[in-house]
């Protein structure tokens, strides 16, 4: 039940293209759903995040789309880029103090020039 | 430093040797956590601290590992009689009050291999 499972496992896409990856969790006291980035040799960093209060949530290219029935988030980046080359993590947590997060087992995402 | 930093940033040692990880959060964040990147995996989750104490250590995979900080500061992370499945990059990451919706910033990881 603390799982969140994610796929693809990895995804390619053309330059321009859109890329999408989809999390569902099972565990209903998740409130808090962040998506990290995370670069060869870094750590992850923060990119967006939602809460379940909202079906959407978009920062430029990057949008979150969150179905609470369904417990299924995915990510959508438009028009990608090859600088969007990187892994990609969905998590969860509570809402609370030191609730730790939860990481699905990340997406490779490569975007072809 | 304006970021969490790591160090060593690359460990190898011999199975059976004890490892000391270190990690520098940002100044003045009251959380830090620990964290196991296996290849290829997504991040285990291992330790958290609010302040010096740590109310959360269900993630600490056996008595093999055990953390401290000091001085609501720097944390150490303790491999004992390493195992070479403790191999993995092990990332500190620190948030301002350790509320869940605080951004976590991570340090950029300390790569462990054991022979």
């Amino acid at each position: 039940q603390q799982q969140v499972k994610q796929s693809p496992q990895s995804l390619i896409v053309q330059k321009g293209g859109i890329s999408i990856i989809n999390c569902a969790y099972e565990n209903t006291a998740f409130d808090y759903f962040p998506w990290y980035q995370q670069f060869p040799g870094k750590g992850p960093a923060l990119l967006i995040a939602i809460r379940p209060d909202v079906s959407e949530k978009k920062e430029g290219r990057f949008t979150i789309s969150f179905n609470k029935s369904a417990k299924q988030f995915s990510l959508h980046i438009m028009d990608s880029q090859p600088g969007d080359s990187a892994t990609y993590f969905c998590a969860a947590s509570g809402d609370n103090y030191g609730q730790n997060f939860v990481f699905g087992p990340g997406t490779r995402l490569s975007v072809l020039p | 430093g304006a970021g969490v930093s790591q160090s060593p940033s690359n460990k190898v040692t011999e199975k059976g040797k004890d490892v000391e990880l270190r990690c520098d959060p940002i100044s003045g964040h009251t959380a830090l956590y620990w964290y196991r990147q296996s290849l290829g995996q997504g991040l285990e989750f291992l330790i958290y601290f609010q302040g010096n104490s740590a109310p959360d250590k269900s993630g600490l995979p056996s008595d093999r590992f055990s953390a401290e900080r000091t001085g609501g500061s720097v944390s150490t992370l303790t491999i004992q009689r390493t195992q070479q499945e403790d191999s993995a990059v092990y990332l500190c990451a620190s948030s301002s009050t350790g509320w869940s919706t605080d951004t976590q910033y991570f340090g950029p990881g300390t790569r462990l291999t054991v022979l």
